[in-house]
């Protein structure tokens, strides 16, 4: 079946560190591959993805390649900030159903920044 | 501002009774609406979808007739656990998807049955 297996939290780090979250997946195909990022009181939002091998998601400094021999999808910054701080969440795609996607995501990795 | 909106975003009930969920989407319409579940460290887990204008279909491991779905309209979907307990606390989170590869999350609604 598909699973997601993501690095377990809480991380905690000083503003301009580096940061790598790990996330290995199991999958029948080649899912595509999704980071959610979750603030404070507020709903999942994409925070990059990826479709095939290979690619790379980049948004906002964030990066994360999809490694079809490692079946990874490590997200990484080079330089985190205090608005940083939040809930990381790794994901792949079930496929897709009247426009919406089927999702099946890690647990979560909770990221504190301190200035 | 926000595009997918749940209410209530916090409940607390007594054990064997019923709450009812919202999920509303606010820019568009979905004719599909997914709603996941999430306990304490651990991953969102898919438990159905909801598709409007007929019955929703459900994971499996997931008792229909605890979890009731209506999607009466484009924009609307309810979730309602029936009579709950304590099991049955969760946080539970609806999806939207705004077309080709643009998914929307609402924030969340926190379950507590005493």
């Amino acid at each position: 079946g598909n699973s997601v297996t993501q690095m377990e939290g809480p991380v905690t780090l000083s503003e301009e560190a580096f940061l790598t979250i790990n996330c290995t997946y199991t999958a029948t195909g080649y899912p595509s591959l999704f980071w959610y990022v979750q603030y404070p009181g507020e709903g999942l939002q994409l925070l990059l993805k990826a479709t095939k091998a290979d690619d790379k998601g980049s948004n906002k400094g964030f990066e994360a390649t999809y490694r079809k021999e490692t079946t990874s999808f490590h997200l990484e910054k080079g330089s985190v900030q205090v608005s940083d701080s939040a809930v990381y969440f790794c994901a792949l795609s079930r496929g897709t159903q009247g426009g919406s996607e089927k999702l099946v995501f890690g647990k979560g990795t909770k990221l504190t920044v301190n200035p | 501002g926000a595009v997918v909106s749940q209410h209530p975003s916090w409940v607390i009930c007594k054990s064997g009774t019923s709450v009812k969920i919202e999920c509303r989407s606010l820019d568009f319409q979905a004719t599909t609406m997914f709603w996941y579940r999430q306990f304490p460290k651990q991953s969102l887990m898919l438990m159905a979808t909801s598709n409007e204008g007929s019955k929703a279909t459900y994971e499996q491991g997931v008792e229909k007739d605890k979890f009731l779905i209506n999607h009466a309209s484009l924009t609307l979907s309810t979730l309602t656990v029936t009579s709950a307990h304590p099991e049955d606390s969760s946080f539970y989170i609806c999806q939207v998807g705004g077309g080709a590869e643009t998914q929307y999350f609402g924030p969340g609604t926190r379950l507590l049955v005493l």
